[in-house]
């Protein structure tokens, strides 16, 4: 089974600029996250999707941050401009609910290492 | 609310145990475990519900106490490979399969 799939692994921008991750996730998985995780942190969610739908997006920043989930399957993550705080690992994970809603397992991406210069 | 974990570090020989908590301030529904290596992805261990069995992986095993509200995980006998950052990850119901994650504990094994 192919796992969670994320480009590019790096980048490097300045500060205003703007920047866009693409996450594809396990066939069939229906729930997809975006994390934030700065250095020696853990993971923070951003924004959690049901299918196309957004669940969650309480902690994403609404006035830079940007996602999109297509036909329930890929979904790209967009800062606008970028801030120099944002430089942390962009995390995507998928879960789908096997045993029950509690028991979802994620499954995380490789992740995306975004510095803003 | 994010949970807390301790310690924040540890060190081991390898063969010798250790225990890592996670606690919440909020009533827990679910607690997961993750372990992170250096410069990768995190990788499941195990969820633990409330009211459920403790559960196991490999020579890792974890514990839900609904009094204190507050998991652990014991690493028995552990290896080289055990080395990495470990995440709780807490559920607090709700209808989606939101986590909040903690800020990790080090665990470092030496030979």
């Amino acid at each position: 089974e192919a796992g969670v799939a994320q480009s590019p692994r790096y980048k490097i921008i300045e500060k205003r600029q703007s920047v866009a991750f693409w996450c594809n996730p396990i066939s069939g998985h229906a729930t997809l996250y975006w994390y934030q995780q700065i250095l020696g942190q853990g993971p923070k969610l951003l924004i959690q999707f049901q299918n196309n739908g957004v669940v969650d997006d309480s902690q994403l920043p609404k006035d830079r941050f940007s996602a999109e989930r297509l036909k329930g399957v890929d979904s790209t993550l967009k800062i606008q401009p970028a801030k120099l705080e944002d430089s942390a690992v962009y995390l995507c994970a998928s879960g789908s609910p096997s045993g029950g809603r509690l028991k979802v397992e994620q499954f995380f991406g490789p992740g995306t290492r975004l510095t803003v210069l | 609310q994010q949970p807390v974990q301790s310690p924040q570090a540890v060190i081991l020989r390898e063969g010798e145990d250790a225990v890592i908590n996670c606690s919440s301030s909020k009533a827990l529904y679910s607690v997961h475990w993750y372990r992170q290596k250096h410069g990768e992805a995190p990788v499941f261990l195990m969820i633990l519900l409330k009211g459920g069995e403790q559960m196991r992986h490999e020579k890792i095993s974890a514990s839900f106490n609904e009094k204190k509200q507050q998991s652990s995980l014991y690493l028995t006998a552990s290896q080289l490979s055990y080395s990495g950052t470990y995440f709780c990850g807490t559920g607090y119901g709700g209808s989606n399969y939101k986590l909040t994650f903690g800020k990790g504990t080090l665990l470092t094994v030496n030979p």
